[in-house]
Protein backbone atom coordinates (compact mmCIF):
# COMPACT_ATOMS: atom_id res chain seq x y z
CA UNK A 1 0.00 0.00 0.00
CA UNK A 2 2.87 2.44 0.36
CA UNK A 3 2.93 2.12 -3.33
CA UNK A 4 0.69 4.90 -3.85
CA UNK A 5 0.74 8.41 -1.86
CA UNK A 6 -1.53 11.07 -1.91
CA UNK A 7 -0.35 14.65 -0.64
CA UNK A 8 -1.77 16.68 1.46
CA UNK A 9 -3.83 14.59 2.79
CA UNK A 10 -5.42 17.84 4.05
CA UNK A 11 -6.18 20.85 1.86
CA UNK A 12 -8.45 24.05 3.33
CA UNK A 13 -8.72 26.72 0.32
CA UNK A 14 -11.21 29.28 -0.30
CA UNK A 15 -13.28 29.70 -2.98
CA UNK A 16 -11.70 31.20 -6.47
CA UNK A 17 -8.46 30.17 -5.37
CA UNK A 18 -6.00 27.28 -7.66
CA UNK A 19 -5.74 23.76 -5.51
CA UNK A 20 -3.12 20.77 -6.72
CA UNK A 21 -3.64 17.11 -5.53
CA UNK A 22 -0.76 15.34 -5.67
CA UNK A 23 -0.43 11.43 -6.56
CA UNK A 24 2.32 9.45 -6.75
CA UNK A 25 2.81 5.41 -7.49
CA UNK A 26 6.13 3.64 -7.26
CA UNK A 27 4.74 0.47 -9.20
CA UNK A 28 5.32 2.09 -12.61
CA UNK A 29 1.47 1.42 -13.21
CA UNK A 30 0.11 2.02 -16.73
CA UNK A 31 -3.46 3.29 -15.46
CA UNK A 32 -4.27 5.85 -13.00
CA UNK A 33 -7.40 6.97 -11.74
CA UNK A 34 -8.93 10.03 -9.36
CA UNK A 35 -12.63 9.95 -7.58
CA UNK A 36 -14.22 12.09 -5.56
CA UNK A 37 -16.26 10.57 -2.63
CA UNK A 38 -19.41 12.25 -1.50
CA UNK A 39 -21.89 11.00 1.45
CA UNK A 40 -24.81 9.92 -1.17
CA UNK A 41 -22.88 9.42 -4.37
CA UNK A 42 -20.34 7.14 -3.41
CA UNK A 43 -17.08 7.62 -5.40
CA UNK A 44 -16.78 8.91 -8.61
CA UNK A 45 -14.20 8.76 -11.00
CA UNK A 46 -13.34 12.30 -11.98
CA UNK A 47 -10.39 12.01 -14.77
CA UNK A 48 -7.87 8.73 -15.37
CA UNK A 49 -5.10 8.41 -17.44
CA UNK A 50 -3.69 4.90 -19.58
CA UNK A 51 0.13 6.04 -19.85
CA UNK A 52 1.92 8.86 -19.76
CA UNK A 53 0.50 11.77 -21.79
CA UNK A 54 -2.55 9.92 -22.11
CA UNK A 55 -5.80 11.02 -20.07
CA UNK A 56 -9.59 11.26 -20.55
CA UNK A 57 -12.87 12.69 -18.70
CA UNK A 58 -14.23 9.94 -16.53
CA UNK A 59 -18.22 10.91 -15.32
CA UNK A 60 -17.74 14.32 -13.39
CA UNK A 61 -13.98 16.26 -14.91
CA UNK A 62 -16.02 19.63 -15.09
CA UNK A 63 -13.52 22.25 -12.99
CA UNK A 64 -10.59 19.53 -12.78
CA UNK A 65 -7.46 19.62 -15.24
CA UNK A 66 -5.19 16.47 -15.02
CA UNK A 67 -1.65 15.92 -16.32
CA UNK A 68 0.33 13.57 -16.72
CA UNK A 69 4.19 14.05 -17.68
CA UNK A 70 5.57 11.15 -15.80
CA UNK A 71 3.84 7.50 -15.50
CA UNK A 72 4.40 7.87 -11.68
CA UNK A 73 2.99 11.13 -11.06
CA UNK A 74 -0.81 12.39 -11.59
CA UNK A 75 -1.35 15.73 -10.03
CA UNK A 76 -5.25 16.99 -10.27
CA UNK A 77 -6.19 20.47 -10.47
CA UNK A 78 -9.23 22.31 -9.38
CA UNK A 79 -8.40 25.83 -11.00
CA UNK A 80 -11.00 28.02 -9.37
CA UNK A 81 -12.43 25.99 -6.31
CA UNK A 82 -16.06 25.92 -5.37
CA UNK A 83 -17.92 24.92 -2.65
CA UNK A 84 -19.27 21.75 -3.86
CA UNK A 85 -15.51 20.69 -4.69
CA UNK A 86 -15.60 19.97 -1.07
CA UNK A 87 -14.94 16.08 -0.99
CA UNK A 88 -12.18 13.45 -0.28
CA UNK A 89 -10.01 12.67 -3.34
CA UNK A 90 -8.86 9.56 -3.96
CA UNK A 91 -5.91 8.34 -6.68
CA UNK A 92 -5.95 4.85 -7.69
CA UNK A 93 -3.81 2.73 -10.33
CA UNK A 94 -3.75 -0.42 -12.09
CA UNK A 95 -1.80 -2.55 -13.49
CA UNK A 96 -2.61 -4.74 -16.46
CA UNK A 97 -1.57 -7.83 -15.35
CA UNK A 98 -4.28 -7.83 -12.54
CA UNK A 99 -7.00 -5.28 -12.94
CA UNK A 100 -7.65 -4.41 -9.08
CA UNK A 101 -7.54 -1.19 -8.48
CA UNK A 102 -4.83 0.10 -5.35
CA UNK A 103 -5.87 3.48 -3.50
CA UNK A 104 -4.06 5.83 -1.87
CA UNK A 105 -5.01 7.08 1.44
CA UNK A 106 -7.07 10.29 0.06
CA UNK A 107 -7.21 13.92 0.34
CA UNK A 108 -10.07 15.42 2.64
CA UNK A 109 -10.51 18.89 0.78
CA UNK A 110 -12.81 21.54 1.90
CA UNK A 111 -13.60 24.88 0.06
CA UNK A 112 -14.53 27.83 2.42
CA UNK B 1 -24.18 3.12 -19.61
CA UNK B 2 -23.22 1.14 -16.97
CA UNK B 3 -24.86 2.17 -13.33
CA UNK B 4 -24.36 -0.09 -9.78
CA UNK B 5 -27.39 0.13 -7.48
CA UNK B 6 -26.38 -0.67 -3.76
CA UNK B 7 -30.56 0.09 -2.22
CA UNK B 8 -28.92 0.03 1.63
CA UNK B 9 -27.04 2.93 2.63
CA UNK B 10 -26.56 1.72 5.83
CA UNK B 11 -27.42 -2.24 7.57
CA UNK B 12 -27.01 -2.96 10.97
CA UNK B 13 -26.70 -6.42 12.47
CA UNK B 14 -25.97 -8.24 15.65
CA UNK B 15 -22.67 -10.11 15.91
CA UNK B 16 -22.92 -14.01 14.84
CA UNK B 17 -26.04 -13.03 12.14
CA UNK B 18 -26.11 -13.46 8.76
CA UNK B 19 -25.56 -10.64 6.41
CA UNK B 20 -26.21 -9.97 2.98
CA UNK B 21 -25.29 -6.67 1.20
CA UNK B 22 -26.99 -6.32 -1.75
CA UNK B 23 -25.79 -5.04 -5.38
CA UNK B 24 -27.48 -5.23 -8.56
CA UNK B 25 -26.08 -3.87 -11.74
CA UNK B 26 -27.44 -2.75 -14.93
CA UNK B 27 -25.38 -3.48 -18.35
CA UNK B 28 -25.30 -5.12 -21.36
CA UNK B 29 -21.80 -6.73 -21.88
CA UNK B 30 -19.70 -9.10 -19.78
CA UNK B 31 -19.21 -6.77 -17.34
CA UNK B 32 -16.45 -7.92 -13.96
CA UNK B 33 -18.04 -7.31 -10.56
CA UNK B 34 -16.13 -6.46 -7.27
CA UNK B 35 -17.07 -5.39 -3.97
CA UNK B 36 -14.61 -2.90 -2.60
CA UNK B 37 -14.02 -2.24 1.20
CA UNK B 38 -13.02 0.86 3.01
CA UNK B 39 -12.01 -0.06 6.85
CA UNK B 40 -12.45 3.25 9.34
CA UNK B 41 -8.99 5.24 9.02
CA UNK B 42 -7.79 2.76 6.36
CA UNK B 43 -7.53 3.36 2.38
CA UNK B 44 -10.00 1.50 0.18
CA UNK B 45 -9.15 -1.68 -0.57
CA UNK B 46 -10.54 -5.08 -2.96
CA UNK B 47 -12.12 -7.82 -0.77
CA UNK B 48 -13.42 -9.70 -3.63
CA UNK B 49 -13.70 -10.33 -7.16
CA UNK B 50 -16.32 -12.58 -9.03
CA UNK B 51 -14.17 -14.03 -11.24
CA UNK B 52 -12.29 -15.51 -8.58
CA UNK B 53 -14.86 -17.29 -6.53
CA UNK B 54 -12.88 -17.14 -3.69
CA UNK B 55 -14.24 -16.45 -0.17
CA UNK B 56 -11.93 -13.70 1.65
CA UNK B 57 -12.58 -13.27 5.38
CA UNK B 58 -15.77 -15.07 5.69
CA UNK B 59 -17.53 -13.47 2.84
CA UNK B 60 -18.86 -14.78 -0.52
CA UNK B 61 -20.24 -12.89 -3.33
CA UNK B 62 -21.89 -14.96 -6.57
CA UNK B 63 -22.66 -13.55 -10.22
CA UNK B 64 -26.41 -14.08 -10.80
CA UNK B 65 -26.52 -12.67 -14.34
CA UNK B 66 -30.55 -13.62 -14.73
CA UNK B 67 -31.03 -11.10 -11.83
CA UNK B 68 -28.13 -9.06 -12.82
CA UNK B 69 -27.02 -9.07 -8.97
CA UNK B 70 -23.80 -9.98 -7.27
CA UNK B 71 -24.91 -9.55 -3.58
CA UNK B 72 -21.86 -10.03 -0.89
CA UNK B 73 -22.85 -12.65 2.01
CA UNK B 74 -20.98 -13.85 5.20
CA UNK B 75 -23.03 -16.54 7.57
CA UNK B 76 -21.90 -15.46 10.45
CA UNK B 77 -20.70 -11.66 10.94
CA UNK B 78 -17.98 -10.40 13.12
CA UNK B 79 -17.75 -6.78 15.07
CA UNK B 80 -14.16 -6.00 12.53
CA UNK B 81 -16.54 -6.67 9.47
CA UNK B 82 -17.91 -3.02 10.23
CA UNK B 83 -17.10 -0.63 7.77
CA UNK B 84 -17.90 1.00 4.46
CA UNK B 85 -18.95 -1.16 1.52
CA UNK B 86 -18.61 -0.32 -2.53
CA UNK B 87 -19.89 -2.60 -5.62
CA UNK B 88 -18.07 -2.03 -8.22
CA UNK B 89 -18.27 -2.85 -11.93
CA UNK B 90 -15.76 -3.08 -14.72
CA UNK B 91 -17.63 -2.97 -18.38
CA UNK B 92 -15.75 -5.72 -20.95
CA UNK B 93 -13.22 -6.80 -18.41
CA UNK B 94 -9.72 -5.16 -19.45
CA UNK B 95 -11.31 -3.12 -22.53
CA UNK B 96 -13.01 -0.53 -20.82
CA UNK B 97 -9.65 0.83 -19.85
CA UNK B 98 -9.99 -0.58 -16.25
CA UNK B 99 -12.03 2.07 -15.50
CA UNK B 100 -14.63 1.19 -12.46
CA UNK B 101 -18.49 2.20 -11.56
CA UNK B 102 -18.90 2.41 -8.19
CA UNK B 103 -22.43 2.24 -6.32
CA UNK B 104 -22.91 4.72 -3.44
CA UNK B 105 -21.44 2.28 -0.68
CA UNK B 106 -23.47 0.45 2.07
CA UNK B 107 -22.25 1.29 5.12
CA UNK B 108 -22.30 -2.03 8.03
CA UNK B 109 -22.35 -1.53 11.54
CA UNK B 110 -21.78 -4.81 13.25
CA UNK B 111 -22.69 -4.78 16.93
CA UNK B 112 -21.75 -6.56 19.99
Amino acid sequence: DAGITQSPRYKITETGRQVTLMCHQTWSHSYMFWYRQDLGHGLRLIYYSAAADITDKGEVPDGYVVSRSKTENFPLTLESATRSQTSVYFCATTGTASNEQFFGPGTRLTVL
Amino acid sequence: AQRVTQPEKLLSVFKGAPVELKCNYSYSGSPELFWYVQYSRQRLQLLLRHISRESIKGFTADLNKGETSFHLKKPFAQEEDSAMYYCALEADSGGSNYKLTFGKGTLLTVNP
